[in-house]
């Protein structure tokens, strides 16, 4: 069974600091790729998403994400956090119709 | 667009009692999902829906978790009995059917506290 691991349960950052989430999955197949955030008190909403095509997608918010086939990665990256983001990030995987979300990493900035 | 609405909100019951949550997906969406997300977790899928027929429902614990969509709209997720690990956010998410299938748009979510 496919599986989804983030690397950090949370982060503490500074605004105007660079954030990156690491990502790793496991499955060799197609997959189509999430990432999604949850800010306090409101519902999950899509950041990006990679179907195929330029490895690095771009989404709301300034936020970007690579995709390393080899790495089986698909770490998010900002390069400046503002405290508007503070919030729980979640990867999430696709493969054969089958839907996986990672743990989830909260991200705390601080003013 | 309207979202994809959940009712109730929260929910509080005892173990061994019996609990339904109810779910309408945004207005044309063909797939429907429920998930469960317990405290410091990620959401777990539970069972996806099809129009009104199942795709996968692997990770329902079928003894005391059911599910229907009816018409191939709304749905309810039903604990009959419920337990008390069964205590987490239900959520529901919707997609459309065709390109972006795979985009899920997400409910507010049910809190069920099982006592």
């Amino acid at each position: 069974a496919q599986s989804v691991s983030q690397h950090n349960h949370h982060v503490i950052l500074s605004e105007a600091a660079s954030l990156e989430l690491g990502c790793n999955y496991s499955y060799g197949g197609t997959v189509n790729l999430f990432w999604y955030v949850q800010y306090p008190g409101q519902h999950l909403q899509l950041l990006l998403k990679y179907f195929s095509g330029d490895p690095l997608v771009k989404g709301i918010k300034g936020f970007e994400a690579e995709f390393i086939k080899s790495k089986f990665s698909f770490n998010l990256r900002k390069p400046s956090v503002q405290w508007s983001d503070t919030a729980e990030y979640f990867c999430a995987v696709n493969a054969a119709q089958n839907f996986v979300f990672g743990p989830g990493t909260r991200l705390s900035v601080l003013p | 667009e309207a979202g994809v609405a959940q009712s109730p909100r929260y929910k509080i019951i005892e173990k061994r009692q019996s609990v339904a949550f109810w779910c309408n997906p945004i207005s044309g969406h063909a797939t429907l999902y429920w998930y469960q997300q317990i405290l410091g977790q990620g959401p777990k899928l539970l069972i996806q829906f099809q129009n009104n027929g199942v795709v996968d429902d692997s990770q329902l614990p079928k003894d005391r978790f059911s599910a229907e969509r009816l018409k191939g709209v709304d749905s309810t997720l039903k604990i009959q009995p419920a337990k008390l690990e069964d205590s987490a956010v239900y959520l529901c998410a919707s997609s459309p059917f065709g390109q972006g299938a795979y985009e899920q748009y997400f409910g507010p979510g049910t809190r069920l506290t099982v006592t």
